[in-house]
């Protein structure tokens, strides 16, 4: 039972290009989160989904592009990455409104 | 705008001895409140929670406080071991999904 898999573990970008970062979960979960951890800034909502078609924006959507065609995947794509988005992005599964959420280990991501 | 707070970014605590991490709010809509711990290289995992009707949630080691007059939650861990050693997060939320989370503070225990 792998939980919630992220990959790739480590990108390393050029400014301007795109990139897709994989989530999956096999825990079943309707609802599925992405988040950024930045330094002394803690976790911050980027998008999140209730459901197979159904996305909503969080704190820091801007740049980022979201879509869940299936319960189990909720990939975050970069269309022209940015100096910025440096980050570590997590994903995060949980089943239902106001149930704790599972996390990824994360992917860092550097942009150049 | 910094809507939950975690004034200390770091604690060091002896081994057997109690850990207290602090977390304050300004949003009084929040009714529900979360703490996780995350070490190196892995993502959060959540610890405990306290709902806003409350004002104490106990599970084995660990103890939330909730004094919601002040609008502060405490996490208290008794005894404190090693492999407590991580960054703890608070988080809260109101009414929604979207999380709204603490900067951290990192607690070293040692022998």
């Amino acid at each position: 039972n792998a939980g919630v898999t992220q990959t790739p573990k480590f990108q390393v970008l050029k400014t301007g290009q795109s990139m897709t970062l994989q989530c999956a979960q096999d825990m079943n979960h309707e609802y599925m989160s992405w988040y950024r951890q930045d330094p002394g800034m803690g976790l911050r909502l980027i998008h999140y989904s209730v459901g197979a078609g159904i996305t909503d924006q969080g704190e820091v959507p801007n740049g980022y592009n979201v879509s869940r065609s299936t319960t189990e995947d909720f990939p975050l794509r970069l269309l022209s990455a940015a100096p910025s988005q440096t980050s570590v992005y997590f994903c995060a599964t949980y089943p239902g409104q106001g149930q704790p959420q599972h996390f990824g280990d994360g992917t860092r991501l550097s942009i150049l | 705008d910094q809507q939950v707070k975690q004034n200390s970014p770091s604690l060091s605590v002896q081994e057997g001895r109690i850990s207290i991490l602090n977390c304050d709010y300004t949003n009084s809509m929040f009714d529900y409140f979360l703490w996780y711990k995350k070490y190196p290289a892995e993502g959060p995992t959540f610890l405990i929670s306290i709902s806003s009707i409350k004002d104490k949630n106990e599970d084995g080691r660990f103890t939330v406080f909730l004094n919601k007059s002040a609008k502060h939650l405490s996490l208290h861990i008794v005894p404190s071991q090693p492999g407590d050693s991580a960054v703890y997060f608070c988080a809260a939320r109101h009414n929604t999904d979207k999380l709204i989370f603490g900067t951290g503070t990192r607690l070293q225990v040692f022998p």
